[in-house]
């Protein structure tokens, strides 16, 4: 079925440094979709990409749909400490704009101060 | 405001009981989820119901049950023969236009098994 590839795994970093990480498939996806899990809480949406080699922006939180469709990248330009958490890629299944969403395994950050 | 309620935030299950966790979202949306969240392991989809009186099986759905009898509302029940209950449980729903605008996720049930 659909996978959903997320790295890295977990990113322990220094307050001010910049972070990236991605998620890949060996799928097609018409729509990838960002999220932050504040421990504890649920996943709150970040960024949604519709279109390939969107860039999509918010505040200091950077997307981008790869040109292949199989892929997506997320960034954070000058990280803080209410940073942490667990960041999840997520696509409707079958690469469409119905179905359910699948969801990576996640990215959890930390930082330190 | 609009949203999705989950409770209890925290939950403590005997072996062989069995225990409803509760679901409800004022954001008149026809989709409802229920994701099951184990450490490292990312959202994996237990039971979705996309209408009134009408449910699928997820992913997981073995030793789980749901109802959906109101737009508004989506309990899920764990039982007795679910073998590893302990996890955090995540309640999410979203409009008929589909899953590509995202989901509206409620701020999840922690259930542990003494």
């Amino acid at each position: 079925g659909q996978q959903l590839n997320q790295s890295p795994q977990s990113m322990f970093i220094q307050e001010g440094e910049d972070v990236s990480m991605n998620c890949t498939s060996s799928s097609i996806f018409n729509t990838w979709l960002w999220y932050k899990q504040d421990p504890g809480e649920g996943p709150v949406l970040l960024i949604a990409l519709y279109k390939a080699g969107e860039l999509t922006s918010n505040g200091r939180l950077t997307a981008q749909f790869g040109i292949t469709r199989k892929d997506s990248f997320l960034n954070i330009s000058a990280s803080i400490p209410s940073d942490v958490g667990i960041y999840f890629c997520a696509g409707p299944t079958y690469g469409g704009s119905q179905g359910n969403l699948i969801f990576g395994k996640g990215t959890k950050l930390s930082v330190k101060p | 405001d609009g949203g999705i309620t989950q409770s209890p935030k925290y939950l403590f299950r005997k072996e062989g009981q069995n225990v409803t966790l509760s679901c409800e979202q004022n954001l008149n949306h026809d989709a409802m989820y229920w994701y099951r969240q184990d450490p490292g392991q990312g959202l994996r989809l237990i039971y979705y119901s996309q209408i009134v009186n009408d449910f699928q099986k997820g992913d997981i759905a073995e030793g789980y049950s749901v109802s959906r009898e109101k737009k508004e509302s989506f309990p899920l029940t764990v039982t007795s023969a679910q073998k590893n209950p302990t996890a955090f449980y995540l309640c999410a729903s979203t409009p008929t236009s589909g899953a590509a605008y995202g989901y509206t996720f409620g701020s999840g049930t922690r259930l542990t098994v003494v």
